[in-house]
């Protein structure tokens, strides 16, 4: 996972609080991406990020918002954190598009109680 | 939707056998192909990428792609403990895509 660094690791919150994880790249790439993984559902997208400023939706984006300011920082934030979303939540990055596949980053396992 | 499809396994093989992975998807639009490896409580692997149809070999493994059929393959020869892990197809829906689609993973056991 070089160049690429999630925060925190784990995360134990309650249901209704505010939560932000942060993925830290050091690899220049323009595209980054959110994704989360269930049991029985995969890898599933959340939100990716093709710039600075720059972000789109994903499949699965309700409750979930994302900035990016800088080319290194792609931030996603649970504004009301709910029981469902308890998952192990994976930040990648991308030099062009998806075309030669991703990066991902070590992983957060949020659980919300 | 795009879909990926695997079969969920176990999959089981004894250490030195090859392994077999089969994944379908549903976009005949899809160009791009990835294998990934994630080893349980790590994050996915990128091992292999296949583009264009036919073979690609890269040390113990290969990866087959056959567009007309909208199959993705992926063998390990010489089987070793250390592989067991879940394996992940992914693919992509061209150039423009900024998308990967996963499939939910194969888990491969290799029994020594």
């Amino acid at each position: 996972d070089a160049g690429i660094t999630q925060s925190p690791r784990h995360k134990v919150t309650e249901t209704g609080t505010p939560v932000t994880l942060r993925c830290h790249q050091t690899e220049n790439h323009r595209y980054m991406y959110w994704y989360r993984q269930d049991p029985g559902h995969g890898l599933r997208l959340i939100h990716y990020s093709y710039g600075v400023k720059d972000t789109d939706k994903g499949e699965v984006s309700d409750g979930y918002s994302v900035s990016r300011s800088k080319t290194e920082d792609f931030l996603l934030t649970l504004e009301s954190a709910t029981s469902s979303q308890t998952s192990v939540y994976f930040c990648a990055i991308s030099e062009d598009r998806s075309v030669y596949g991703y990066t991902f980053g070590s992983g957060t396992r949020l659980t919300v109680v | 939707q795009k879909e990926v499809e695997q079969n969920s396994g176990p999959l089981s093989v004894p250490e030195g056998a090859i392994a077999s992975l089969n994944c379908t998807y549903s976009d005949r639009g899809s160009q791009s192909f990835f294998w990934y490896r994630q080893y349980s409580g790590k994050s996915p692997e990128l091992i292999m990428s296949i583009y264009s149809n036919g073979d690609k070999e890269d040390g113990r493994f290969t990866a087959q792609l056959n567009k007309a059929s909208q199959y993705v393959s992926l063998l390990i020869r010489d089987s070793q403990p250390s592989d067991s892990a879940t394996y992940l197809c992914a693919e992509n829906s061209g150039a423009g895509s900024y998308q990967l689609t996963f499939g939910k993973g194969t888990k491969l056991s290799v029994i020594p």
